[in-house]
């Protein structure tokens, strides 16, 4: 199995530019989230979703959207990208919430704004 | 509210000596733990929980860790290091208002010695 997937590994954007992270899992799990994870900080949860058609914001949404329209995909979209948004971002699943279980977490997404 | 705090940003340990990482937590209620680890330019993958029951939990790579309500600790330990244990790893707690959430700390950096 490939578990949970992130695309691109890494990008470079350019101040007031538009991206879009891209996750997917292979594991049928309903819940899946985004963190971001900046040096000395740990990580902070951006988005996060229960199920296909649900989403909920986490500590640090501005900036960001996602949807759910499967229960595979969980795609991040940056708008109007800013230089506080440059941060490795990851893409996590699990079966049950987070709290009582497994997260898988994808390889990560280095984003880079200038 | 709730949280989790890693008192050290770095432990040095060399090469077959005892580790312990440290883990505090601040919660309402019992807690659940977990212990994450983070190789170089990787995901974070999970080590262990703890939710109830034996104060003592094994994971995966030999580690393990204490619950210890009295000091609301839960530090986490291997009788033997190994080299290749040299990487970044992470308490969580879980979001006592949601099951889906668990707050991280912000890791500690973990070098052993050959």
């Amino acid at each position: 199995n490939a578990g949970v997937t992130q695309t691109p590994k890494f990008r470079i954007l350019k101040i007031g530019q538009s991206m879009t992270l891209q996750c997917t899992q292979d594991m049928n799990h309903n819940y899946m989230y985004w963190y971001r994870q900046d040096p000395g900080m740990g990580l902070k949860l951006i988005y996060y979703s229960v199920g296909a058609g649900i989403t909920d914001k986490g500590e640090v949404p501005n900036g960001y959207n996602v949807s759910r329209s499967t229960t595979e995909d969980f795609p991040l979209r940056l708008e109007l990208a800013a230089p506080s948004q440059t941060s490795v971002y990851f893409c996590a699943s699990s079966t049950g919430g987070a709290g009582t279980g497994e997260l898988f977490f994808g390889e990560g997404s280095r984003l880079t704004v200038l | 509210a709730q949280s989790v705090a890693q008192p050290e940003d770095q432990v040095n340990v060399a090469e077959g000596n005892p580790l312990t990482v440290k883990c505090t937590y601040s919660v309402s209620g019992n807690p659940y733990l977990f212990w994450y680890v983070q190789y170089p330019n990787r995901g974070l993958q999970f080590l262990l929980k703890y939710i109830t029951g034996d104060n003592l939990v094994k994971g995966s790579y030999g580690f393990e860790a204490e619950f210890n309500k009295s000091q609301t600790s839960f530090h986490l330990k291997k009788p033997s290091a190994l080299v290749s244990d040299s990487a970044l790893y992470f308490c969580a707690v879980r979001d006592m208002n949601r099951d889906d959430k668990i707050i991280f700390g912000k890791g500690t950096r973990l070098h052993i010695l050959p």
